[in-house]
């Protein structure tokens, strides 16, 4: 079946701090690779997305490159911001379901 | 283009009762799907429409149903309300709900049962 493991958090980072979240999954086919954002009271927003093997999504300084040979969609930026502070998470689709699985979050922190 | 508007915001209610959530699509999307949000479970696949019809369903019990009309418009109904139920409901629309094309959310009905 899909899912998705992402890496525990919480992470706490200082500003301008490079950030990696790691994130795996299990799939049949070949799947749709997502990363959302959401901020307090808020619901998820799209970050990103690659839609085929080797694809590099990246928006708003955060990147994340869809690795088939390692089943990983790792999150990046190199320099982060108090303003990134939120929950992170990864996702993925497939070509013949309707439904997307969801990685369980990862809550980061940015300090001044 | 407006984005997907969930209403109410914030709902409490108490155990026993009903509620029903309502949920305005992205013009042109016609997949909305349904999510409950935990601290403790994450989020939860409740049921995902298609032009009316119910094309998947996670695995809650019977007392959570929805359903779409004809303009993609979707509403989702809790029975015989459970503490449990207290939870963030998301919903999210989408071109296709499915492959590349992206889901969309709303900001989510705050649901508190006392």
């Amino acid at each position: 079946g899909n899912s998705v493991t992402q890496m525990e958090g919480p992470v706490t980072l200082s500003e301008e701090a490079f950030l990696t979240i790691n994130c795996t999954y299990t799939a049949t086919g070949y799947p749709s690779l997502f990363w959302y954002v959401q901020y307090p009271g808020e619901g998820l927003q799209l970050l990103l997305k690659a839609t085929k093997a080797d694809d590099k999504g990246s928006n708003k300084g955060f990147e994340a490159t869809y690795r088939k040979e390692t089943t990983s969609f790792h999150l990046e930026k190199g320099s982060v911001q108090v303003s990134d502070s939120a929950v992170y998470f990864c996702a993925l689709s497939d070509s013949t379901g309707n439904q997307f699985y969801f990685g369980t979050g990862t809550s980061l922190t940015v300090i001044p | 283009k407006a984005g997907v508007t969930q209403t109410p915001r914030y709902l409490i209610k108490t155990r026993g009762q009903q509620v029903t959530l309502s949920c305005s699509p992205i013009s042109g999307h016609r997949s909305v799907s349904w999510y409950q949000q935990t601290p403790g479970q994450g989020l939860q696949f409740l049921f995902e429409y298609f032009s009316e019809t119910q094309r998947n369903k996670g695995n809650f019990p019977g007392r959570f149903s929805g359903r779409q009309f004809s303009n993609s418009r979707s509403e989702m109904n809790v029975s015989t309300l459970e503490l449990g139920d207290s939870a963030l409901y998301l919903c999210a629309s989408s071109l296709a709900g499915r492959g590349s094309s992206p889901l969309h959310f709303g900001n989510g009905t705050r649901l508190t049962v006392t």
